[in-house]
């Protein structure tokens, strides 16, 4: 079955420093991976995706993650942190078949310091 | 583009109350899922729906919960009778069918719901 492992769910930067958010993935399946971020009393939105092209993709505001098979892992990344980056991260793992059903981590808590 | 509409955006009853939460996702999508987060339990998939038909409702609590989806443009999430281990952001998700699960789904913002 189909999983994502989030490292750490509190993760603390200062800005114009690196940010690095940490997923693991599981899949029988060459898997399809999304990143999500949410803001304060908003829903989920979309980051980035992989679906099996490109290993190394290239989001919204600056942030891109690496799809590394070897590892096991879809790390997301920004060089450089901004205030407005403070959110909550979520990496998610298609569940496979016909179905667009994810498998969600339990998320990061990014905090940006000034 | 609209994107997923939720209503209401708050909701504040007492429990024993029955309480509707509606959701019309984006025109064209055919996959319709309701999400429940909480700071305990996190993201939780409650039901998901394919071409109006539910496909997977194991994620739902309990009898007191239930879901329709009567056409492509419209859902609710009913709670009934409601309890306060109910209050939670409901959220409500839709994404296009196909692609063998390349597709991303897309959020609405939610509905903050507190059981009094």
């Amino acid at each position: 079955a189909q999983s994502v492992t989030q490292l750490g769910s509190h993760v603390s930067v200062s800005e114009g420093a690196l940010v690095l958010l940490r997923c693991n993935y599981s899949s029988s399946v060459p898997p399809y991976l999304f990143w999500y971020v949410q803001y304060p009393n908003q829903g989920l939105q979309l980051l980035l995706k992989y679906t099996s092209a490109a290993t190394l993709v290239k989001g919204i505001n600056g942030f891109e993650a690496e799809f590394k098979k070897s590892e096991t892992s879809f790390h997301l990344t920004k060089p450089s942190a901004h205030m407005s980056d403070a959110a909550e991260y979520f990496c998610a793992v298609s569940a496979g078949g016909a179905t667009n059903k994810l498998i969600f981590g339990t998320g990061t808590l990014l905090a940006v310091q000034p | 583009d609209a994107g997923v509409i939720q209503s209401p955006r708050h909701e504040v009853t007492e429990m024993g109350q029955e309480v509707t939460l509606r959701c019309k996702p984006i025109s064209g999508h055919n996959s319709l899922f309701w999400y429940r987060q909480t700071m305990m339990r996190g993201l939780e998939l409650l039901i998901y729906f394919n071409n109006n038909v539910p496909i997977d409702d194991s994620g739902m609590p309990e009898d007191r919960f239930s879901a329709k989806m009567p056409n492509a443009s419209f859902s609710t999430l009913k709670i009934q009778p409601s309890e306060p281990r109910d209050s939670a952001v409901y959220f409500c998700a839709s994404s296009p069918l196909g692609g063998g699960g390349n597709q991303p789904q897309h959020f609405g913002d939610g509905t903050r719901l507190s059981i009094l």
